[in-house]
């Protein structure tokens, strides 16, 4: 079945302590994006990747880390993270950087930090 | 500057009426225009583009959006809503003239009454 999947699906940690949310896409999808939703802003875009090796910043980068060593995984890492940071997160991939590719998301990642 | 609007929060409809949702949009350039659905604790799943040709799309679940140049909008119709409807709905922009990213409206949660 194509997919995207993350993991984990809940999260509840501390001020401080290191994270990473797994994103993993089974459709050989060259674009993957990060995204952080809260209530009355819709979805920020945090970072993308047009292809392996290559990520840029979306508008909310800050407090986030990228990775994209292969095609099918795009890891978000928050190295110290804060209660701001408390959001669901869903990670999203589409065929290719073409602009009418409509975009495939994952099931999200409540993080909580405390 | 590019942006979305969804100027509703929330639109109730009773079942078997007509719905719609309305997003209007800003971009320098040709809009590509997408309708996502998200349900409660899932990810966001795509309903329709418009990327050029007729005005009228139709979309997955019956839905259809009506892209009107003029007046820079893309609503979200159903000629008779169900209750299985109800969920959030997010209008989304890309400029093609872009970096191919996505801007997005905050949403706007439909209820279907019984």
């Amino acid at each position: 079945e194509a997919q995207v999947t993350q993991n984990p699906r809940y999260l509840i940690t501390v001020t401080g302590k290191k994270l990473t949310v797994t994103c993993s896409q089974n459709m050989n999808h060259e674009y993957m994006s990060w995204y952080r939703q809260d209530p009355g802003l819709g979805l920020r875009q945090i970072y993308y990747s047009m292809n392996v090796e290559v990520t840029d910043k979306g508008d909310v980068p800050e407090g986030y880390k990228v990775s994209r060593k292969e095609k099918r995984n795009f890891p978000l890492i928050l190295e110290s993270p804060s209660p701001n940071q408390t959001s669901l997160y869903f990670c999203a991939s589409s065929a290719s950087s073409g602009s009418y590719n409509e975009q495939f998301f994952g099931p999200g990642t409540r993080l909580t930090v405390l | 500057a590019q942006s979305v609007a969804q100027p509703e929060d929330q639109v109730n409809v009773a079942e078997g009426n007509p719905l719609t949702v309305k997003c209007t949009y800003s971009v320098s350039g040709n809009p590509y225009l997408f309708w996502y659905v998200q349900y409660p604790n899932r990810g966001l799943q795509f309903l329709l583009k418009y990327i050029t040709g007729d005005n009228l799309v139709k979309g997955s679940y019956g839905f259809e959006a009506e892209f009107n140049k003029s007046q820079t909008s893309f609503h979200l119709k159903k000629p008779s809503a169900l209750v299985s409807d109800s969920a959030l709905y997010f209008c989304a922009v890309r400029d093609a003239d872009s970096n191919y990213q996505l801007i997005w409206g905050a949403g706007t949660k439909l209820i279907i009454k019984p």
